[in-house]
Order: structure tokens, then sequence, then C-alpha cells
């Protein structure tokens, strides 16, 4: 199975910064990598898929990269709604796998 | 607009059986793949199993692979997820999720299924 290690488990920033999460993936997923954005007592969303194209009716101000077989989700201009826990998943290869999840919250 | 609702949650003892089912409406059901995606309570995300549009191709998890049956009747726009031999593990909320296109563009709100005696 496709391993994905995600990093930080939780980060702590301020209205307006900008933060990165990060996913490695144990071998090549050929950019097949999906980012949700998951709140309290909510259904995850789909926010980024294929590594860095943008979901519709997703903010412009998160984008997603990569490099190798590190894949980053970035978010600029950080707005008090985008506190939630967000997770990679790649959809290279079943079993499809999720990152453990980051939880971001807003200072 | 796109929506997913599942049902058949509950309490069960260990060994025992459950069958959840996801009736899909909004979209044309019989041309997407569709998943079960569980998540522990505080825990992360993990995905349980896959159907194909015609259910030619299925797959499944190790975790629950010989245990669990997916399957769907597109005259019914419902999904399903048989499982049998419940264990404790298997307690989580129980996402039905349409894809992948890439990625899982729509889910249910999710059911909740307990494994205790």
């Amino acid at each position: 199975d496709i391993q994905m290690t995600q990093s930080p488990a939780s980060l702590s920033a301020s209205l307006g910064e900008t933060v990165t999460i990060e996913c490695l993936a144990s071998e090549d997923i050929y950019s097949n990598l999906a980012w949700y954005q998951q709140k309290p007592g909510k259904s995850p969303q789909l926010l980024i898929y294929d590594a860095s194209s943008l979901q519709d009716g997703v903010p412009s101000r998160f984008s997603g990269s990569e490099s190798g077989t590190q894949y980053s989700l970035e978010i600029n201009s950080l707005q008090s709604e985008d506190a939630a826990t967000y997770f990679c998943q790649q959809h290279h290869d079943y079993p499809y796998t999720f990152g453990a999840g980051t939880k971001l919250e807003l200072k | 607009e796109v929506q997913l609702v599942e049902s058949g949650g509950g309490l069960v003892q260990p060994g025992r059986s459950l069958k959840l089912s996801c009736v899909a409406s909004g979209f044309t059901f019989s041309n997407y793949g569709m998943n079960w995606i569980r998540q522990a309570p505080g825990k992360g995300l993990e995905w349980v199993a896959y159907i194909s549009s015609g259910s030619s191709y299925i797959y499944y998890a190790e975790t629950v692979k010989g245990r669990f049956t997916i399957s769907r009747d597109n005259a019914k726009n419902t999904l399903y997820l048989q499982m049998t031999s419940l264990r404790s593990e298997d307690t989580a909320l129980y996402y039905c999720a349409r894809g992948p296109l890439p990625g899982f563009d729509y889910w249910g709100q999710g059911v909740m299924v307990t494994v205790s005696s």
C-alpha cells in the first residue's frame, strides 16, 4: 500500500498569514493527489485534485504543488473559516490512502 | 443539487452484521463510481471500498476484505455496504462518496456504526 506521511499534525496561524501543509508519498503517485478540508461535525470537502487543480467553488487562496513525491497545500491570506482539519489522499492506486491530517487553528 | 444520504447505522454486537445504504440524487447515479469511506471517532479517514458505475470493478481495503461487500442498485440510485463479522475496530462514521473523478467530490453526511457488546 502507498503510505502518505502528512505534516505537521497541527499548526496555529494568524489571520492573513500563509501556511503550508505537506504530504510525502512512499512511492511515485504521478500527481494523483487530492486535498480535503473537514470542519468539525461536517463531511470532508474536496479542495484540490491532481495535485494542483482547484475544485470548482474553492477560493483561489488555496493552491497545491508538488516536488517529486512531496506534495504541498498552501493557504494564502488565512481567513477565520479556514480553521479545519486538512487531509491529503492519493488517488493513484487502490487501496486509496489518506494522510493522518493537519489541524489548523487560527490564533 | 447532488445529495448523498446514508442510513442503516446503529449499535451492533461484535460478530453481528449490518447493512448500510446511501441514496443518491441530483445526478445520474449510474454514470459514477462510488465509495465507502470511514472515520473512527476523533481519527482520520480510511477508504473502505469502491464500486464502478456498472459494478464491474470492486476494490476493498485489506482491513475489511472478506467481511464487507459493496454493491449498488442503479435503478434505485442506491449504494450499499453489507458488513459482517463486525469488530470493535469497525466502529466509525461511514460516508458514501462519489468518485474518484479524480478525488471524491461529493460526500454524504455519514452514518454512525458502533460495534460493542
